[in-house]
């Protein structure tokens, strides 16, 4: 069973562009969430999709924006980049609920932002 | 907002020992703790996880502590290995559709 796929792996923008990062959620699997991970501050909730409807987002600007498909695939943008956006982003797909179950988490797209 | 506050941020121990990993958390609405193992390189991995409804619960060398009356839970890694040298993460969230929030993390190295 294949897990989770993200890409690209890793990425190094400039301030001021965009950036999309692409996630493949474990067949059959319905939510999908994104963490961003950086040294101090952890694990940080961005979003959370399911059957293509956002369930959930933490405290992150606009500039951050995702969407899913009816695949369960998910994308994350990131607009107008800043340095302070240079981290390790983490896809996360979950059966149903995440509250009750297990998420399983993609190795990350790590990006820095020059 | 940090709803768990996790401690130590990093830790030494030597092989054989019993590293302790703590978090605390002030949300009495939470009612499932899991723990995720970060290795370089890897997204996070669930470990294990308990419910406030046991004080306990071992999964091989791996166990959990848990005392509701304090709002704290711990992490204890019985004959550490050197292949336990990873990032540990607490985890709390409530019932419902609620996003898993995570404590900082805790850098583990164990030592030959």
């Amino acid at each position: 069973k294949a897990g989770v796929t993200q890409t690209p792996r890793y990425l190094i923008k400039t301030r001021g562009q965009q950036v999309t990062l692409s996630c493949s959620p474990i067949s059959g699997h319905r939510s999908v969430s994104w963490y961003q991970q950086t040294p101090g501050q952890g694990l940080q909730f961005l979003f959370e999709y399911f059957s293509e409807t956002q369930r959930n987002k933490g405290n992150f600007p606009g500039r951050f924006s995702g969407r899913q498909f009816s695949n369960s695939r998910s994308e994350m943008n990131v607009s107008t980049l800043e340095l302070g956006d240079s981290a390790l982003y983490l896809c996360a797909s979950s059966l149903l609920s995440r509250s009750t179950g297990e998420l399983f988490f993609g190795e990350g797209s790590r990006l820095t932002v020059l | 907002q940090q709803q768990v506050k996790q401690s130590p941020q990093s830790l030494i121990v030597q092989k054989g020992g019993i590293p302790i990993i703590n978090c605390a958390y002030e949300n009495t609405a939470f009612d499932y703790f899991p723990w995720y193992q970060q290795f370089p390189g890897k997204g996070p991995a669930l470990l294990i996880a308990i419910r406030p409804d046991v004080s306990e619960k071992k999964e091989g060398r791996f166990t959990i502590s848990f005392n509701k009356s304090a709002k704290q839970f711990s992490l204890h890694i019985m004959d550490s290995q050197p292949g336990d040298s990873a990032t540990y993460f607490c985890a709390a969230s409530t019932p419902g559709n609620t996003p898993l929030v995570f404590g900082k993390g805790t850098r583990l190295s164990v030592i030959a």
